[in-house]
């Protein structure tokens, strides 16, 4: 497609709840990212995939936080037994190269609220 | 750790009032500088980027900043705002050689027409 594509654009989830976000990148981008952006503030850095490979998990902020890219395109954030600090706009980025000289194109987020 | 100042979180204005957006960071090596900015409903957009070169960068839509790097500072602005400009604008640093945005908390912007 024309622009990065993030579903659902709104999850609720009761607490305990495990949830998955997904996004499709532009097709043939080689790097994708996810951010986590809590309201009123600016989006945070959560992985960084190369293709098929996780290259940077630093910014998951627990273990119950897991994302996957297996083919190399399509990407799932998986959130597993969901709290209330979780809600917040997930991102997704993508970008032709590696390498921040490239640019990247967001998607428009998945906003989730844990109840 | 590097982090990055917005200190107008919110900011109305009149068309065709000039504007001047804030942004400092906090990091003493070689810095890569952009602007984004959010429309109601829509994703994150590039306005501009500084990487190197002359420090006063112009993007689309009539915007510019300016890098300054004894103060830290990349201050976004335009001459005369219009209505459609109304968003929310975030100020981003990369550490050289790296690729992680850090983002600023943003600044709301209302422009009244």
């Amino acid at each position: 497609g024309a622009g990065v594509s993030q579903s659902p654009r709104y999850k609720v989830a009761k607490r305990g709840q495990d949830v998955a976000l997904r996004c499709d990148p532009i097709s043939g981008h080689v790097s994708l990212f996810w951010y986590q952006q809590a309201l009123g503030q600016g989006p945070e850095f959560l992985t960084y995939f190369q293709n098929e490979a996780q290259l940077d998990k630093s910014g998951l902020p627990s273990d119950r936080f897991f994302a996957e890219r297996p083919e190399g395109s399509v990407s799932t954030l998986k959130i597993q037994r969901t709290q209330q600090e979780d809600s917040a706009v997930y991102l997704c980025a993508s970008s032709l190269e590696a390498g921040i000289d490239y640019g990247y194109t967001f998607g428009s987020g998945t906003r989730l609220t844990v109840v | 750790a590097q982090s990055v100042s917005q200190h107008n979180h919110h900011v109305i204005l009149s068309e065709a009032a000039s504007l001047e957006l804030g942004c400092n960071y906090s990091y003493g090596g070689t810095v890569n500088l952009f602007w984004y900015v959010q429309y109601p409903g829509q994703h994150l957009q590039l306005l501009l980027k500084y990487f190197s070169g002359d420090p006063l960068v112009k993007g689309i839509k009539g915007f510019e900043a300016e890098f300054i790097k004894s103060k830290f500072s990349f201050n976004l602005r335009k001459p005369s705002v219009q209505w459609s400009d109304t968003a929310e604008y975030f100020c981003a640093v990369t550490t050289s050689g790296t690729y992680k945005y850090i983002f600023g908390t943003g600044t709301r912007l209302k422009v009244l027409a």
